[in-house]
């Protein structure tokens, strides 16, 4: 049974830093792996999907790692904001076709 | 594109009535819809899947007869909270995937924050 675990489960930092969320996995025969972020009492934005062929993903001030071997992925914010504060979630998929496994989130706040 | 609303946004309701919620797929057509379920400062749970004209599959610990889950269309599910309980406030989450995006894409909804009084 996969599991999703996302540490630390919330994080405070000052503005303008580079931050690191971590994501483990349990099963690492995953189809993809989603990042989204949720502001409070609000849906999901998906922020960067990483297929398991790939290493990573950037977006803009956000990159997302992969790797399948140890069961882990990183988001790297870069140059952090108070506009970045939300909860942060983990999601994988074993196939096109199977449900979304989502890890707990890491809720951060970037303090100005 | 490939934009999911869902309404209402909120809804409070006495404790033994039922409460449906609806979620819409606006530009693309949705051959399966998911509904999550996310209790505070907790991850979302799926509930249910449902495919366009079939029955819904609900996960383990999931009350069917409860939670039920009708998808009569391509673009619209609903989700009816029967009987509803204290317990059952919570934040429904619904997703969408068909037509729209890569093989296997989600789009979720806003969200419907229910509460039980």
């Amino acid at each position: 049974k996969q599991e999703v675990t996302q540490i630390p489960a919330a994080l405070s930092v000052p503005e303008g830093e580079n931050l690191v969320l971590n994501c483990s996995f349990t099963d690492s025969a995953i189809y993809n792996l989603q990042w989204f972020r949720q502001d409070p009492g609000k849906g999901l934005t998906s922020l960067l999907l990483i297929q398991s062929s790939q290493r990573e993903q950037t977006s803009g001030r956000l990159n997302a790692s992969l790797d399948k071997s140890s069961g882990r992925s990183t988001l790297y914010i870069a140059a952090s904001q108070p506009g970045d504060s939300a909860t942060y979630l983990c999601a994988v998929r074993a196939s096109s076709a199977s449900k979304i496994i989502f890890g707990s989130g890491t809720r951060l706040s970037i303090r100005p | 594109g490939a934009v999911v609303s869902q309404h209402p946004s909120w809804v409070i309701c006495k404790s033994g009535t039922s409460v449906k919620i609806e979620c819409r797929s606006l530009d693309f057509q949705a051959t399966t819809m998911f509904w999550y379920r996310q209790f505070p400062k907790q991850s979302l749970m799926l509930m249910a899947t449902s495919n366009e004209g079939s029955k819904a599959t609900y996960e383990q610990g999931v009350e069917k007869d409860k939670f039920l889950i009708n998808h009569a269309s391509l673009t619209l599910s609903t989700l009816t909270v029967t009987s509803a309980h204290p317990e059952d406030s919570s934040f429904y989450i619904c997703s969408a995937q068909g037509t729209s995006g890569g093989i296997g894409t989600q789009y979720f909804g806003p969200g419907t924050r229910l509460t039980v009084l």
